[in-house]
C-alpha cells in the first residue's frame, strides 16, 4: 500500500501524560500536513513541513504540542501533558510542493489516530 | 479556525436520486476540493478543482469552481448505498481549509 499510514490508529491515555503519533508520507510527497478534526466538524490545520523544514504553523498548535520531520520523510506529532480537550481524531496528508503543472494542492489523508484522554 | 460554509448538514438519499450539496466562503481560494469521509476513517479525495468556472466530472460525481472563487458545488447523480458518508469541501491557500460537511444517509 502506497498511502499515507499512520499510527497508532487509536490511543487512550490518562490526562497529563505524553503521548506521541507517527506519519508516514506518500514516498514522493515532499509535503507533510498535521490536521485536528473533533465530532461534528471538519479537520483543522496545525502545522506543515516541505522536507524537513516546518513552516506554517497554527494558533491552535499550543506549546503542549510538538511536530518533526527530522529526515524529511515520516513525522511525528507530540502532545505533552495531555488535556481532555486534546480528544479528536489527528490526521495526517501529504502532498507534493509547487511547482508549474503539478497540482501540488491535492493532499491525501491518511487514516488518522483516534485520541482519547480520560 | 476559519471554516467555509457548507450546506446542507444533513439529507437523506434514496437510491437512485441526484444529490447537490454547496460550500461559500468570504475568502477567494486558488483551489477547491472534494473529500468524503467515512466513520473512523481519513477523508478521501473525490474531485480538485483549479480554475473559476471549471467543471470536472468523477464518474457519477461533478463538482464545479464558482466564477467569484468563492464557492463552489457538488452533485452526485443516480446515487447508490455506498455514496452514504461525509462529504467535505475544502479552499486551499496553501494549507486547506475545510467546511463542516454534508452528512449523507440512506433514507429510511
Amino acid at each position: 500500500d502506497t498511502g499515507v499510514s499512520q499510527n497508532p490508529r487509536h490511543k487512550i491515555t490518562k490526562r497529563g501524560q505524553n503521548v506521541t503519533f507517527r506519519c508516514d508520507p506518500i514516498s514522493e510527497h515532499n509535503r507533510l500536513y498535521w490536521y485536528r478534526q473533533t465530532l461534528g466538524q471538519g479537520p483543522e490545520f496545525l502545522t506543515y513541513f516541505q522536507n524537513e523544514a516546518q513552516l506554517e504553523k497554527s494558533r491552535l498548535l499550543s506549546d503542549r504540542f510538538s511536530a518533526e520531520r527530522p529526515k524529511g520523510s515520516f513525522s511525528t506529532l507530540e502532545i505533552q501533558r495531555t488535556e481532555q480537550g486534546d480528544s479528536a481524531m489527528y490526521l495526517c496528508a501529504s502532498s507534493l510542493s509547487p511547482r508549474p503543472h503539478i497540482p501540488y494542492n491535492e493532499q491525501f489523508f491518511g487514516p488518522g489516530t483516534r485520541l482519547t484522554v480520560l | 479556525g476559519q471554516q467555509l460554509n457548507q450546506s446542507p448538514q444533513s439529507m437523506f438519499i434514496q437510491e437512485g436520486e441526484d444529490v447537490s450539496m454547496n460550500c461559500t466562503s468570504s475568502s477567494i481560494f486558488n483551489t477547491w476540493l472534494w473529500y468524503k469521509q467515512d466513520p473512523g476513517e481519513g477523508p478521501v479525495l473525490l474531485i480538485a478543482l483549479y480554475k473559476a468556472g471549471e467543471l470536472t466530472s468523477n464518474g457519477r460525481l461533478t463538482a464545479q469552481f464558482g466564477i467569484t472563487r468563492k464557492d463552489s458545488f457538488l452533485n452526485i447523480s443516480a446515487s447508490i448505498p455506498s455514496d452514504v458518508g461525509i462529504y467535505f469541501c475544502a479552499g486551499s491557500q496553501g494549507n486547506l481549509i475545510f467546511g463542516k460537511g454534508t452528512k449523507l444517509s440512506v433514507k429510511p
